[in-house]
Order: structure tokens, then sequence, then C-alpha cells
């Protein structure tokens, strides 16, 4: 079974701190992971990483993927209220064309 | 502007009546799919769409209808709600396949007393 967990699924930090969000997966075949960001309403899209060691950056937020130990990370520096969202982690299944999931971490910013 | 709509956006039926939530893009995007958002689940696929005509069952299809007679519009059909079917639906679409950024719409939440 195809399965993707973010982990932590909560963390409450303060405003000016880094965080990291950690994204692992198990799937049969992978092709790309992607990173949402969601507040109140639709998830929005960060980042789709499809190679291996290769950053992708926007802004204060960044993500990494490591193919050969199946995760990825994304971090955001110097972090802001308007950070304050879930963050979703997906992974695209080569061939079965669909995304699946992890459970979200829930990002607290307070000031 | 480049959207998906969704609706309703709130919906609150009883067990046993259909209802239906359309979904439409305005993008000219192939690829549609259903999502549902539980809490501590995360999202989870119910449908997806390929192409006009051409439809298959997510990760958690039982209970749902779908169906794609133009590429813009791709509907969610609950033939008989249940409580268990109280959730946040999602709808997205994608230029191609799968693989690509997927713009979701903005939700609708249904409760099924």
């Amino acid at each position: 079974e195809d399965k993707v967990v973010q982990s932590p699924l909560s963390l409450v930090v303060h405003e000016g701190d880094t965080v990291t969000l950690n994204c692992s997966y198990e799937v049969t075949n992978f092709r790309s992971l992607l990173w949402y960001k969601q507040e109140k309403k639709a998830p929005t899209f960060l980042f789709m990483l499809t190679s291996s060691g290769i950053e992708k950056k926007s802004g204060r937020l960044s993500s990494i993927l490591d193919k050969k130990e199946l995760f990825s990370i994304l971090n955001i520096t110097a972090t802001q209220t308007g950070d304050s969202a879930v963050y979703l982690c997906a992974v695209i299944i080569q061939g079965a064309q669909k995304l699946v999931f992890g459970q979200g971490t829930r990002l607290t910013i307070n000031p | 502007e480049a959207q998906v709509t969704q609706n309703p956006r709130y919906l609150i039926t009883v067990t046993g009546k259909k209802l239906t939530v359309t979904c439409s893009q305005n993008m000219n995007h192939e690829y549609m799919s259903w999502y549902r958002q539980d809490p501590g689940l995360g999202l989870r696929q119910i449908y997806y769409s390929m192409n006009v005509e051409v439809t298959d069952k997510g990760d958690v299809p039982e209970g749902y209808k779908v169906s794609r007679k133009e590429k813009r519009n791709f509907p969610l059909i609950l033939e008989s709600p249940s409580p268990n079917q109280t959730s946040l639906y999602f709808c997205a679409s994608s230029l191609w396949t799968g693989s690509y950024e997927q713009y979701f719409g903005p939700g609708t939440r249904l409760t099924v007393t």
C-alpha cells in the first residue's frame, strides 16, 4: 500500500524561528513529490520535486528530496505569523496518475 | 481568472437523499480529481479523470460516482449519502495528467445527518 507520512503532526514556534517539516514515503512507483500550503481554504502549491539533491527555493521556503532515503524536508526560515497553516506533502505515483497525501503538519507561529 | 469552482460551498443534508457537487475549471485542463479531507487523515483521492469519458477510482471511491461528459466539468454524485460521508471535499485539476501541479477548488463542506 502506498503511504506518505509527515512529521511532526503539529508544531508551535515563535516568530523568527526556523522550522523543518518532514515527509517520508513508501510507494510502488515514485514519480514526484509535491508540497502544498493550506490555510483556511484550498491547498496552494509550493514545490514539486522530482530529482534527488536539488534544492527548490522560494523566498524563505526551501525544499529538498532524497530518493535514496525516501524523504523530503520543507524548511522555513525567519518564520512569520502568516506562515501559520497546514503543510501537506503528496507523492505522485507513476503510471497510476494519482496523488497520495500525508496527514499534514499543522504549523502555528506565535508572535 | 483561471480557477476551479465548486458548488455548493456548504451543504447539510439527510441520509439517503441524493446530491451532486459540481466542479468546473476554466483552464482547459485534461486531468480532474476529487478528494475528501478528514481530520488526521489528510486528503484522500475519491475519483479522477484523465480526459472526457475517462474516469478511474482513487483510494476511497465507495459511495461516490462521477462523470466527465465535458472537459471543464467533473461532478461528484452521492446517490445515497450516509453520515460517514460527512467531510470537506475538494475538486482539483491539472494541465495533463496527475503528474503535475494540481489547482484546487475552494472546497465543499458536506454534513450528512
